[in-house]
């Protein structure tokens, strides 16, 4: 099956600072990346949809300035969380859709900790 | 908001089939049945879709009613590493999002 890989699976860093989050799609190319947030106990949660070459779509209540998401190429979708705070630690996830096929395949996670 | 109701949680002894259902009374006709797993502190992993038939795979069987109203999934032979949240979701053809509700947490117990 297609895979997705994300970089880094764990970061902790300081509140104020930004960090930037990476997804790949390692054997396809994917037109369309999303982004997920959940939090402890709780279910996934869409954050936006990237297109490659495109402006993301952010879901609603979602900040765009504050996490912005960049679709240079057909492998690869960058999420940054500018200004981090403690209430962003959360499990962020990316998922890839394989062209015209409707599975979506999902990376393995980055966990997020703001101290 | 889910368009899927799924009990909370349920337990199934290992090497036992784990049927785990979900409703989905207000289905579309253009709407398909995804199942996808999640077992702790990973990404969600594919397991089957259907849109009206019965499917079968690898990992598990869909059995989907005549009405399309509910959906089973079967796993047929359930094993520890089986334990996870399972999420059944409901898709148009075409759009990509996928809306996660609080799934059904599947505990196989030796």
């Amino acid at each position: 099956g297609a895979v997705v890989s994300q970089h880094p699976s764990w970061v902790i860093c300081k509140s104020g600072t930004s960090v930037k989050i990476e997804c790949r799609s390692l054997d396809f190319q994917a037109t369309t990346m999303f982004w997920y947030r959940q939090f402890p106990k709780q279910s996934l949660m869409l954050m936006a949809t990237s297109n490659e070459g495109s402006k993301a779509t952010y879901e609603q209540g979602v900040e765009k300035d504050k996490f912005l998401i960049n679709h240079a190429s057909l492998t690869l979708s960058t999420l940054t969380v500018t200004s981090a705070h403690p209430e962003d630690s959360s499990f962020y996830i990316c998922s890839a859709v394989q062209g015209a096929n409707h599975e979506q395949y999902f990376g393995p996670g980055t966990r997020l900790t703001v101290t | 908001d889910a368009k899927t109701t799924q009990p909370p949680s349920m337990d199934c002894a290992e090497g036992r089939a784990a049927n785990l259902p979900c409703n989905h009374s207000t289905i579309s006709g253009n709407e398909y049945v995804y199942w996808y797993r999640q077992i702790h502190s990973q990404g969600p992993q594919y397991i089957i879709h259907g849109l009206k038939n019965n499917e079968t795979n690898e990992m598990a069987s869909l059995i989907i009613t005549e009405d399309r109203k509910s959906s089973t999934l079967i796993l047929p032979h359930a094993t520890l590493r089986d334990t996870a949240v399972y999420y059944c979701i409901v898709r148009v053809e075409g759009d990509y999002k996928l809306s996660f509700g609080a799934g059904t947490t599947v505990t196989v117990r030796a």
